[in-house]
């Protein structure tokens, strides 16, 4: 069964507009929740994460809203750049594992 | 500092041969992975190591077989390369720190095609 499920596969923004990815969980154990960039060719990378116990985090132009209670965080990218063009992965982690869940990607293309 | 290596970067088999897919971490890693990619879709965990002599099994772990002879090291095997393993193979690596957070750090990958 697909644990993190993530919306929408692709997306297409102008230059200075908002990106949001939006993702949900199902299993209550996931403790960590990380944010992956790939570029083409690339493997993924960090971008950003956060627990469970804080509602927002904010990083330069990314941000992670995070509800606990309805199972489901988004990732805001403000202000989009053609820098940003990428492949975007929600993730889930148990710590007690160390096994991340990934979500099935979100393709962000930004037009200058 | 070179990270996660994997190598090699591409290969092209034939059904039914064999091949290993090396992969080195010089960040003094405990835990290793190996993910697979298939086109426009997420990672899914083949398997994974929490230390030199230990593996253990992922999502996926059919036709594949790995070791974890050194803390450095862990290759992937595939015995009889099949077309579904068509796919870009990630190599991974991450300390373990709890629930607090824990950064995993990817290779580059390796695109394998079997025809």
């Amino acid at each position: 069964q697909q644990q993190v499920k993530q919306s929408p596969q692709s997306l297409i923004v102008q230059k200075g507009g908002i990106s949001i990815i939006n993702c949900a969980y199902e299993n209550t154990a996931f403790d960590y929740f990380p944010w992956y960039q790939q570029f083409p060719g690339k493997g993924p990378a960090l971008l950003i994460a956060i627990r469970p116990d804080v509602s927002e985090k904010k990083e330069g132009r990314f941000t992670i809203s995070f509800n606990k209670s309805a199972k489901q965080f988004s990732l805001h990218i403000m202000d989009s750049q053609p820098g940003d063009s990428a492949t975007y992965f929600c993730a889930a982690l148990k710590a007690a594992g160390n096994k991340l869940t990934f979500g099935g990607g979100t393709r962000v293309l930004v037009k200058p | 500092n070179a990270g996660v290596t994997q190598t090699p970067k591409f290969r092209i088999l034939k059904i039914g041969q064999s091949m290993t897919l090396q992969c080195t971490q010089d960040m003094n890693h405990n835990y290793m992975y190996w993910y697979r990619q298939d086109p426009g879709m997420g990672l899914k965990l083949i398997y994974y190591s929490v230390g030199a002599g230990i593996t253990d099994k992922g999502e996926v772990p059919n036709g594949y077989n790995v070791s974890r002879s050194t803390t450095e090291d862990f290759p992937l095997r595939l015995e009889l390369a099949a077309p579904s393993q068509t796919s870009v193979y990630f190599c991974a690596s991450s300390y373990l720190t709890g629930w607090s957070g824990n950064t995993i750090y990817f290779g580059e990958g390796s695109w394998l095609t079997v025809v």
